[in-house]
């Protein structure tokens, strides 16, 4: 079965600054998803991922795949404080399936 | 349209009481997911529907947890007895079925168990 692994797990970075978030999975995937959470509410559709070199933006966060890796990034570009939330990569448990794995999330913090 | 409704939001329990969720999906959505989240943790799935039918269980506890979705549309979890490590959010979601097979997600339970 899939496992999805991401790191870091946490992270504290300055506004206008730049990073990525790692997401690696243990087998094959047709699919790779990236979800946002506030605290104390539900999760919020970033990207789907479709296929191997597939780039997703929106405003300031930017999603790739590589599926030959197993590896999906969440690019962060001059990060803002409202960006502050914990960030979910997950994938299908099993390749053409449905139901997802998570990763254990990456809490990320902007600081002024 | 519509979101995933659940209810009720909070729930606080004392161990060995028993406690149901409710779930409506979005309409027309064929797919209804079960997913437990421990705080500071990714969700975990527990049970998958499609339609009336159970697809994927094998996560979920069956000797204390119960899930049904009778006609293919609003579904229940049940959990009896709750354990103190039952403590989570319950996240519902639901999908269409078709690609790219996006999964969205209700408000969750959160439940308390004392």
């Amino acid at each position: 079965e899939l496992k999805v692994e991401q790191n870091p797990l946490f992270l504290s970075m300055q506004e206008g600054k730049n990073y990525t978030i790692y997401c690696n999975y243990s087998t094959t995937s047709d699919r790779l998803y990236w979800y946002r959470q506030d605290p104390g509410k539900s999760l919020e559709s970033l990207f789907v991922l479709l296929s191997n070199g597939a780039v997703k933006q929106e405003g300031r966060l930017m999603a790739s795949l590589d599926t030959k890796a197993r590896l999906s990034t969440l690019h962060i570009t001059a990060a803002v404080h409202d960006l502050s939330a914990t960030y979910f990569c997950a994938a299908p448990k099993r390749i053409y399936g449905y139901a997802l794995n998570f990763g254990k999330g990456t809490s990320l913090l902007v600081t002024p | 349209e519509a979101g995933v409704a659940q209810s009720p939001r909070y729930k606080i329990i004392e161990k060995r009481q028993s406690v149901a969720f409710w779930c409506n999906p979005i309409s027309g959505h064929a797919t209804l997911y079960w997913y437990q989240q421990i705080l500071g943790q990714g969700p975990k799935l527990l049970i998958q529907f499609q339609n009336n039918g159970v697809v994927d269980d094998s996560q979920l506890p069956k000797d204390r947890f119960s899930a049904e979705r009778l006609k293919g549309v609003d579904s229940t979890l049940k959990i009896q007895p709750a354990k103190l490590e039952d403590s989570a959010v319950y996240l519902c979601a639901s999908s269409s079925g078709t690609q790219p097979y996006e999964q969205y997600f209700g408000p969750g339970t959160r439940l308390t168990v004392t």
